[in-house]
């Protein structure tokens, strides 16, 4: 079992360019989640997603940024028009199901750096 | 409410003692409890769990309580050694199961 695989490991982009960060869950886990974390702060929750279904994106920004989860590949975190402020630790994390009692596995997280 | 209170925000240690770190939340579903450990630059593990239905769990020098009925629970590291100085989280699952809910985390610091 590889873990939750997560690519690139470290991006950067321009100021107005586009990032694109991949999330493939563990086996057997269908459910999927994105963490942003600045330096040095705590792990802030973005999006829960189903295989072809957002399930909860109550943390996300509501413009530039979007998820998505298909039925065939990894998840996607999409930012559009990068800034500044989005230079972060961005994880995602998996579990094999919906419940409030399941464990969640972190992958190793894309570092974006935004110059 | 899906809020999780962390205290002490640092905390550095003597080599061989104890460190305690307390968490609150607030959402009364909650039922599973999971403390990660982050070393710098790397992703965050889960070191130890618990759930609802005990209100203690040990492993090895990590132990975790859990006080359901005040809505807090602790991490406890016997015997501390230089490799456990790292960044702590607490997490609970909220919003009905749709998020694992973090604590701002504590910097453990164990010097020699």
């Amino acid at each position: 079992n590889a873990g939750v695989m997560q690519n690139p490991r470290h991006l950067v982009r321009r100021r107005g360019q586009e990032a694109r960060l991949r999330c493939s869950p563990m086996k057997g886990h269908s459910h999927v989640y994105w963490y942003r974390q600045l330096p040095e702060e705590g792990l802030k929750f973005m999006v829960y997603l189903q295989k072809e279904n957002i399930i909860d994106e109550s943390g996300m920004p509501k413009e530039r940024f979007s998820a998505e989860f298909p039925k065939e590949g990894p998840s996607i975190l999409r930012i559009q028009q990068v800034v500044r402020g989005d230079s972060a630790a961005y994880f995602c994390a998996s579990s094999p199901k919906s419940s409030m009692n399941t464990e969640a596995f972190f992958g190793q997280g894309t570092r974006l750096t935004v110059v | 409410g899906e809020n999780v209170e962390q205290h002490p925000s640092t905390l550095s240690v003597q080599e061989g003692d104890s460190a305690v770190i307390k968490c609150t939340y607030s959402d009364s579903a909650s039922n599973y409890f999971p403390w990660y450990k982050q070393e710098l630059g790397k992703r965050p593990q889960l070191i130890i769990d618990i759930r609802s239905n005990v209100g203690e769990k040990k492993d090895q020098r990590i132990a975790v309580t859990l006080n359901k009925t005040a809505k807090h629970f602790s991490l406890h590291i016997t015997e501390t050694q230089p490799e456990d100085s790292a960044v702590y989280f607490c997490a609970a699952w909220t919003g009905g199961g749709n998020k694992l809910t973090f604590g701002t985390g504590t910097q453990l610091k164990v010097e020699l």
